[in-house]
């Protein structure tokens, strides 16, 4: 299994860009999220799904979007980025909501706009 | 926010001496998981303690929970130096339903 994979690695973007960070988990998890990691802040949930068709917002939801339209997919769209959305940004997955389950995370996509 | 607070920020050790890192958070848990992060990579789960649960170890890792106090304790003995890392702590609230709330993380440094 691949485990969970992030499109791309680095990118760079102008103020009001747009631009789809992907990924894609192939262990039939139900549960996926994006997290963005802030030096001195952890990590802070930015929207999460618990299904095909289902998504919901997390702490930091303002100026992302997301869709689940496949258990296996969960693409993160930045709609107008801004400087305040430099970071690294995390995706993780676990077999289902249930309490304890383990997050796998994958390697992160590294953004910076200018 | 809801996120945890993680102590001490950085820790520098010698190889073979014990290293610990304290989690405090601010509301009622349904459990507690330690994930942690090498450089440059993302976050791999390393222990899950339930909040009925006081003491879990696994391997050269034990873990506490006070919920009384709303804190927890990592523990690593024998640290090695590919044991330098963050290691953060996560926390699933019970009034959250099904969001995840990080600490702010511990950078640990094991020096060989």
């Amino acid at each position: 299994n691949a485990g969970v994979t992030q499109t791309p690695k680095f990118q760079v973007l102008k103020t009001g860009q747009s631009m789809t960070l992907q990924c894609a988990q192939d262990m039939n998890h139900e549960y996926m999220s994006w997290y963005r990691q802030d030096p001195g802040m952890g990590l802070r949930l930015i929207h999460y799904s618990v299904g095909a068709g289902i998504t919901d917002q997390g702490e930091v939801p303002n100026g992302y979007n997301v869709s689940r339209s496949t258990t296996e997919d969960f693409p993160l769209r930045l709609l107008s980025a801004a400087p305040s959305q430099t970071s690294v940004y995390f995706c993780a997955s676990s077999y289902s909501l249930g309490t304890g389950e383990t997050q796998y995370f994958g390697p992160g996509t590294r953004l910076l706009v200018l | 926010s809801q996120q945890g607070e993680e102590d001490p920020q950085a820790l520098s050790i010698q190889e073979g001496e014990n290293a610990t890192m304290n989690c405090s958070y601010k509301t009622s848990i349904n459990n507690l998981q330690w994930y942690r992060q090498n450089s440059g990579r993302g976050l791999v789960h390393l222990i899950l303690i339930r909040s009925n649960e006081r003491e879990k170890h696994s391997g050269r890792l034990r873990v506490t929970l006070d919920t009384s106090k709303k804190s927890s304790s990592l523990l690593i003995t024998a640290s090695r130096a590919a044991d330098t890392a963050s290691y953060f702590c996560a926390t699933e609230p019970t009034n959250t339903g099904n969001q995840f709330y990080f600490g702010t993380g511990t950078s640990l440094t094991v020096i060989p």
